[in-house]
């Protein structure tokens, strides 16, 4: 069975763009949440979607924004990337909402 | 915002040692769940706990839900090289608010000496 899968894995941006990143989950999984890690605040989480709609946010910017598709595949924007953005982003899939969390390799995004 | 603390936040132990690392918060969780990220990887599920006092190994592995939701362990027993990595505890509070939401401790770096 597959694992959560990531694009890409790695990603280099200048400030005021911005960036789609994208996660397909494990298949049967219908949860997918997403997390930001850096080294100074850990592992934030960002948002989850289940069934086509985001059930959860965390505390972050408006320019940070998600969507699930029918097949569970997710995807994140950020707009007008800052430096501070710079960060490894996590997915997770999970079968129900409040089952075990697995995660992907992640996407590296550094912003110049 | 909400808070796991997660001790120590590093160890530098001898191969064949047992590691124990603990989480604790002031408020309830419904889960715990404890990962093992190697650097540029993203965590790896060790064990997942659903109930509180529930008590639960995988391999070398165990670790524990508190009787009061408010913490859990992990412990690494006969550790070996390939233990080195960040150990992070991992909860979803009481709440339906709360659902699909995981709070992590800060993580505790394991370092082993052959």
């Amino acid at each position: 069975k597959a694992g959560v899968t990531q694009t890409p894995r790695y990603l280099i941006k200048t400030r005021g763009q911005q960036v789609t990143l994208s996660c397909s989950p494990i298949s049967g999984h219908r949860s997918v949440s997403w997390y930001q890690q850096t080294p100074g605040q850990g592992l934030q989480f960002l948002f989850e979607y289940f069934s086509e709609t985001q059930r959860n946010k965390g505390n972050f910017p408006g320019r940070f924004s998600g969507r699930q598709f029918s097949n569970s595949r997710s995807e994140m924007n950020v707009s007008t990337l800052e430096l501070g953005d710079s960060a490894l982003y996590l997915c997770a899939s999970s079968f129900n909402r409040d089952t075990e969390a697995f995660f992907g390799q992640g996407t590296r995004l550094t912003v110049v | 915002g909400q808070q796991l603390n997660q001790s120590p936040q590093s160890m530098f132990i001898q191969e064949g040692e047992d590691v124990s690392m603990n989480c604790t918060s002031s408020s309830i969780f419904n889960t715990w769940l404890w990962y093992k990220q190697d650097p540029g990887e993203g965590p790896v599920l060790l064990i997942a706990l659903y109930k509180a006092g529930e008590l639960t190994s995988n391999g070398r592995l165990t670790a524990q839900f508190g009787i009061t939701r408010k913490d859990s362990f992990l412990n690494i027993s006969a550790s070996i090289p390939s233990d080195v990595g960040i150990y992070f505890c991992a909860g979803q509070l009481s709440g339906s608010s709360n659902t699909g939401k995981l709070i992590f401790g800060q993580g505790t770096t394991l370092q082993v000496k052959p």
